[in-house]
């Protein structure tokens, strides 16, 4: 099925810990997103890019990076872990300047 | 004060009730709404959108937006278990610019239907 696709669905990491969350999307939306999502706070920005070459950052980007490697992928890494970034990261894909999004599955972290 | 609020419930109803859903916002240059619904452990999926203020019907489910109150609403007639979800708003300010359709979400208003 077209969509999004986010590897791994989950994750336990130590500490200190680094790792890189993928996401792909085959709709060729050219806008692309990674959002955080703790319970009572819901949905927070991390880091987004408009377009391909292009990554800014959202509400919440310290302790990750991104990387948007062609129009299709778009990767987001926590280089030293901490226990702050446990949480349920989605990634999400859009047509350049509408809002609807089309979200992955998640990928459950637990820092540990 | 956040950009969005949203009543994080949580809403149980019976089925076949009515349910209104509600988010307030201050951003008065947000203009494009959406409802998104999240099974338990499953992404968000765009539910309704709108453009600016009025309603907008699909099946069950309006949403209505008065811009003037900045106060949207998503209401679901005839409400059924398979109802049963986070509903999370969201808004934009627009296409171009420096916002590229970012979103704002809500913090979601979780609501059960039980049969």
């Amino acid at each position: 099925n077209a969509g999004v696709t986010q590897t791994p669905k989950f994750q336990v990491l130590k500490t200190g810990q680094s790792m890189t969350l993928q996401c792909a999307q085959d709709m060729n939306h050219n806008s692309m997103y990674w959002y955080r999502q703790d319970p009572g706070m819901g949905l927070r920005l991390i880091y987004y890019s408009a377009s391909e070459g292009t990554t800014d950052k959202g509400e919440v980007p310290n302790g990750y990076n991104v990387s948007r490697l062609n129009k299709r992928e778009f990767s987001l890494r926590l280089e030293s872990a901490a226990p702050s970034q446990t949480s349920v990261y989605f990634c999400a894909s859009s047509e350049w300047g509408f809002g609807g999004y089309t979200f992955g599955s998640g990928t459950r972290l637990t820092v540990v | 004060q956040k950009e969005v609020e949203q009543d994080p419930g949580p809403l149980s109803v019976p089925e076949g009730a009515i349910v209104s859903l509600n988010c307030t916002y201050s951003n008065s240059a947000f203009q494009y709404f959406m409802w998104y619904r999240q099974y338990s452990r499953k992404g968000p999926e765009l539910l309704m959108y709108t453009y600016s203020s009025g309603n907008k019907e699909d099946g069950r489910f309006t949403a209505q937006v008065d811009k003037s109150s900045k106060y949207i609403s998503l209401f679901i007639r005839d409400s059924q278990p398979s109802d049963s979800a986070t509903y999370l708003c969201a808004m934009s300010d627009g296409a171009g610019g420096t916002s590229y359709g970012k979103l704002t979400f809500g913090q979601g208003t979780i609501l059960t239907v039980h049969p």
